[in-house]
C-alpha cells in the first residue's frame, strides 16, 4: 500500500535532549513537509523540501533541523534548543506540481518530561 | 501573510442534518483549497480539493465550494451521520512559495 509512515507513534524526551522523528513515504512525491499542531492552533510549518538534499525553513523552523538525503525520507530533528517541544507532529507530502493535493503520515506526539 | 480562518470552531448537530462548514482566506493568490478531516489523535485525511480554476467538488455526502475572489469555501455535508464526527480543517496553497496554510478546524459532533 501507499503512503506515509511516521515513527516513532509517541516519543518521550528528557529536557536537553535531542530527537529525531521520522517520516517516510512511498507515494514518489517530490515535496515533503513537517508541521507542528497544538491544542486550538492550526498547523504551523516547520520545513519542507522540494527536492532531495535542498530544503527551506518554515514559519516555526527555529529548534529543529531536517535532512533530505532520499527522496523517500525527510527526518525532523527536534533539537534542546526547542523550547518547547511537547506537540503533534505531522509529516506531509505531495507533488511539486502545484495542482496536487498533500497526503499526511499519522502522526507522532512529542512530549518532554 | 495568508491568513485562513474556520467558523465555527465547534458545531453540534443532530443525526441527519444537512450542515455547511466554513473557511475564509486573506490572499486569493491561490493554486487550490484542500478541505481534510482530522480524527483525534491521527493524521489528516484528506475530502476533496478545488481547483483555483474550479467552482465546486463532489465526493459522495460531500460538496465544497470557492469563491476565489471572496476569499471563501464552503464545505457541505449532506444527511449527517455519527461517523462524521470529526475535526475539519481547511487549507490553501498559496502561490508565492508554494506553502500551505491552514485553518484551525471546526470540531463537529453528530449526535445519534
Amino acid at each position: 500500500d501507499g503512503g506515509i509512515t511516521q515513527s516513532p507513534k509517541y516519543l518521550f524526551r528528557k529536557e536537553g535532549q535531542n530527537v529525531t522523528l521520522s517520516c517516510e513515504q512511498n507515494l514518489n512525491h517530490d515535496a515533503m513537509y513537517w508541521y507542528r499542531q497544538d491544542p486550538g492552533q492550526g498547523l504551523r510549518l516547520i520545513y519542507y523540501s522540494q527536492i532531495v538534499n535542498d530544503f527551506q525553513k518554515g514559519d516555526i523552523a527555529e529548534g529543529y533541523s531536517v535532512s533530505r538525503e532520499k527522496k523517500e525520507s525527510f527526518p525532523l530533528t527536534v533539537t534542546s534548543a526547542q523550547k518547547n517541544p511537547t506537540a503533534f507532529y505531522l509529516c506531509a507530502s505531495s507533488f511539486t506540481n502545484r495542482d496536487n493535493e498533500q497526503f499526511f503520515g499519522p502522526g507522532t506526539r512529542l512530549t518532554v518530561l | 501573510k495568508q491568513e485562513v480562518t474556520q467558523i465555527p470552531a465547534a458545531l453540534s448537530v443532530p443525526e441527519g442534518e444537512n450542515l455547511v462548514l466554513n473557511c475564509s482566506f486573506t490572499d486569493s493568490a491561490i493554486y487550490n483549497l484542500q478541505w481534510f478531516r482530522q480524527d483525534p489523535g491521527k493524521g489528516l485525511t484528506s475530502l476533496l480539493l478545488i481547483q483555483s480554476s474550479q467552482r465546486e467538488q463532489t465526493s459522495g455526502r460531500l460538496n465544497a465550494s470557492l469563491d476565489k475572489s471572496s476569499g471563501r469555501s464552503t464545505l457541505y455535508i449532506a444527511a449527517s451521520q455519527p461517523g462524521d464526527s470529526a475535526t475539519y480543517l481547511c487549507a490553501v496553497r498559496q502561490r508565492t512559495g508554494n506553502q500551505f496554510y491552514f485553518g484551525t478546524g471546526t470540531s463537529l459532533t453528530v449526535i445519534p
